[in-house]
């Protein structure tokens, strides 16, 4: 079965500081990987998408990036942290008829 | 432009009852849509989905409903249980293979069970 490890869990930066959330997938090749946002009032934002290795598509313009450097490896990134980017970061796995598995998450809070 | 929308921000029901949650889309493209269940400080978990080609699913307790002329599903939990207060959310999808473009989320609904 599919399993997805997301850390760290929880995460206080301070304003310009950079970011790295790294989730990693078992149990699955070459799986569509998500990177999903809850923040206050805003539901589940799509931040990113892969369909494969070095492939990375942007839903929303900001100052975050994300890359997949291996096939069951994704990783959030920033290099300088703005208080908007406080939220709930979800990584997520694609699965049969557009359902998702999703990670435990990671809290971050931007001081 | 939200095009899956969850109008009700909380609902409280009484232990027992029946819970009915409601979404809402704009997308007639959709085909494919999903309930998740959130507890705090965790990842959604899926709860029950249903297709466009059907308008009723159930699975338990829990019922998911669609109304493709109206564009409305709604999840009908039946009786609602402590463990089910939650916040639920709606999503949906254009693409049934899996679409890589991923699902459109509404805001969720926080459900909160009265004993």
């Amino acid at each position: 079965s599919q399993t997805i490890h997301q850390w760290p869990a929880t995460l206080v930066q301070p304003v310009g500081s950079p970011l790295s959330l790294e989730c990693t997938v078992e149990g699955t090749s070459n799986p569509n990987l998500y990177w999903y946002r809850q923040a206050a009032g805003r539901g589940l934002q799509l931040l990113f998408y892969s369909v494969g290795i070095g492939q990375i598509s942007s839903e929303v313009p900001q100052n975050l990036s994300a890359s997949r450097p291996q096939d069951r490896q994704f990783i959030l990134s920033s290099k300088k942290l703005l208080l908007s980017d406080s939220g709930f970061y979800l990584c997520a796995i694609g699965g049969l008829e557009g359902g998702y598995t999703f990670g435990s998450g990671t809290r971050l809070t931007v001081v | 432009d939200q095009q899956v929308k969850q109008n009700s921000p909380s609902l409280s029901v009484q232990e027992g009852r029946i819970s009915i949650l409601n979404c809402d889309y704009t997308n007639s493209m959709f085909d494919y849509f999903l309930w998740y269940k959130k507890y705090p400080a965790e990842g959604p978990t899926f709860l029950i989905s249903i297709s466009s080609i059907k308008d009723k699913n159930e699975d338990g307790r829990f019922t998911v409903f669609l109304n493709k002329s109206a564009k409305h599903l709604s999840l009908h939990i039946v009786p609602s249980q402590p463990g089910d207060s939650a916040v639920y959310f709606c999503a949906a999808s254009d693409g049934s293979g899996g679409g890589a473009d991923g699902l459109t989320f509404g805001k969720g609904t926080h459900l909160i069970i009265q004993p």
